[in-house]
């Protein structure tokens, strides 16, 4: 009953390297999220995925790409680090884009 | 632009009274409300979902209400007990937006 699995749970990088963040959920959702928390901002949304074959920009996708590889997997890539992407990431899915969504418990970035 | 408004001060409630939080919306007209919960280093839980045609929702020690001419959603925890301590996020969503956006959330202690 593991519902939605990110990788790794910490990490440290420094500017300008790349680093993937992987999700996956085994509730057969078809739709998948990625946010962003930060203090006192809330969670923002990066990317958004409807169903397996779209993804789409959110709030702040600056700096980001994603990919839906099947229906399970939505990963982030933060292909040149930077000081202000240090954060804590969650992935989360849902049924459908208006259903309740289903959390991670985030990963933890710092870039130095 | 769309604006999401939660008591931005901490709430402290003597375990046993009602717990009130409030979550304002401006430049939006949701048609949904999603209250979560979130505790330290874990990722957001789904409590309770309103739509904009229903006054109240109820659920245990939980109730929502949604007043679309207020713009406003109030989320109440009767008999509060020490373990309902967390930080509480709001979320409104539009019948065709795909995109959800979260408020800040409020922290709620309650003290024995």
């Amino acid at each position: 009953n593991a519902g939605v699995t990110q990788t790794p749970k910490f990490q440290v990088l420094k500017t300008g390297q790349s680093m993937t963040l992987q999700c996956a959920q085994d509730m057969n959702h078809n739709s998948m999220y990625w946010y962003r928390q930060d203090p006192g901002m809330g969670l923002r949304l990066i990317y958004y995925s409807a169903s397996e074959g779209t993804t789409d920009k959110g709030e702040v996708p600056n700096g980001y790409n994603v990919s839906r590889l099947n229906k399970r997997e939505f990963s982030l890539r933060l292909e040149s680090a930077a000081p202000s992407q240090t954060s804590v990431y969650f992935c989360a899915s849902s049924e459908e884009l208006t259903q309740p969504q289903h959390f991670g418990d985030g990963t933890r970035l710092s870039i130095l | 632009s769309q604006k999401i408004e939660q008591n931005s001060e901490a709430l402290n409630i003597q375990e046993g009274k009602t717990a009130t939080l409030t979550c304002n919306y401006t430049n939006y007209s949701p048609a949904y409300l999603q209250w979560y919960r979130q505790d330290p280093g874990r990722g957001p839980v789904f409590l309770l979902l309103i739509r904009e045609n229903e006054k109240e929702k109820r659920k245990e020690r939980l109730k929502v209400t949604f007043d679309t001419t207020l713009k406003q959603s109030l989320f109440h925890i009767t008999a509060s007990q020490p373990a309902d301590s967390a930080t509480y996020l709001c979320a409104p969503l539009g019948s065709s937006a795909s995109k959800i956006i979260f408020g800040s959330g409020t922290r709620l202690s309650i003290r024995p």
